[in-house]
């Protein structure tokens, strides 16, 4: 079965600091993976997704993900979190074949000055 | 083109009242989703078509819920009747399905309110 399972629902970094945001899939087939984010109030923006050309994907705003078939993983992380990236982080999944896409629970990221 | 548009942005009503939500999807699009978000949930996938028929609807809570596609450029999505719990926002989301990693491009939403 197609599940996606983000491990922290809450996530609270300062300024400057590194930002690591977890995400384990569960599929049959390597699913297509992707990262959103919402901001309060706004609708949802793709931040990046896995095309299985490479296994690090660069997104937008300095945030990148590797996946790891392995461990099952697509982890987004950001080498220096900024007080703008504080928002809601959703971590997608879509099967082969049907296009089922599946959203995790979400991880908000708090940012303290 | 205008994105994927929803409406109506804001919808309050009262229990045990039919409501309706609508989407436009993007032209050319092949697949339409509708989501349901709460903070308890998070998001939801209620439903989703490929031209214009229905895929998918092991997500759709209960029978009181429908959604239809009569043609590639609209989509409902009715409760009947609605319920409190019900209140939530809906999404609808476009993509093409031309590969399994094209992004899905969503509408702003509608805010349901079931007094």
């Amino acid at each position: 079965a197609q599940s996606v399972t983000q491990l922290d629902s809450h996530v609270s970094v300062s300024e400057g600091t590194p930002v690591l945001l977890r995400c384990n899939y569960s599929s049959s087939y390597s699913p297509s993976l992707f990262w959103y984010v919402q901001h309060p109030n706004k609708g949802l923006q793709l931040l990046l997704k896995y095309t299985s050309a490479a296994t690090l994907v660069k997104g937008i705003n300095g945030f990148e993900a590797e996946f790891k078939k392995s461990e099952t993983s697509f982890h987004l992380t950001k080498p220096s979190a900024h007080m703008s990236d504080a928002a809601e982080y959703f971590c997608v999944s879509r099967g082969w074949g049907g296009f089922k896409t599946i959203f995790g629970a979400g991880t908000r990221l708090f940012v303290k000055a | 083109d205008a994105g994927v548009i929803q409406s109506p942005r804001h919808e309050v009503t009262e229990m045990g009242q039919e409501v309706t939500l609508r989407c436009k999807p993007i032209s050319g699009h092949d697949y339409l989703f509708w989501y349901r978000q709460t903070m308890m949930r998070g998001l939801e996938l209620l439903i989703y078509f490929n031209n214009n028929v229905p895929i998918d609807d092991s997500g759709m809570p209960e029978d009181r819920f429908s959604a239809k596609m009569p043609n590639a450029s609209f989509s409902t999505l009715k409760i009947q009747p609605s319920e409190p719990r019900d209140s939530a926002v809906y999404f609808c989301a476009s993509t093409l399905g031309a590969a399994t990693n094209e992004k899905l491009f969503f509408g702003s939403g509608t805010q349901l309110s079931v007094l």
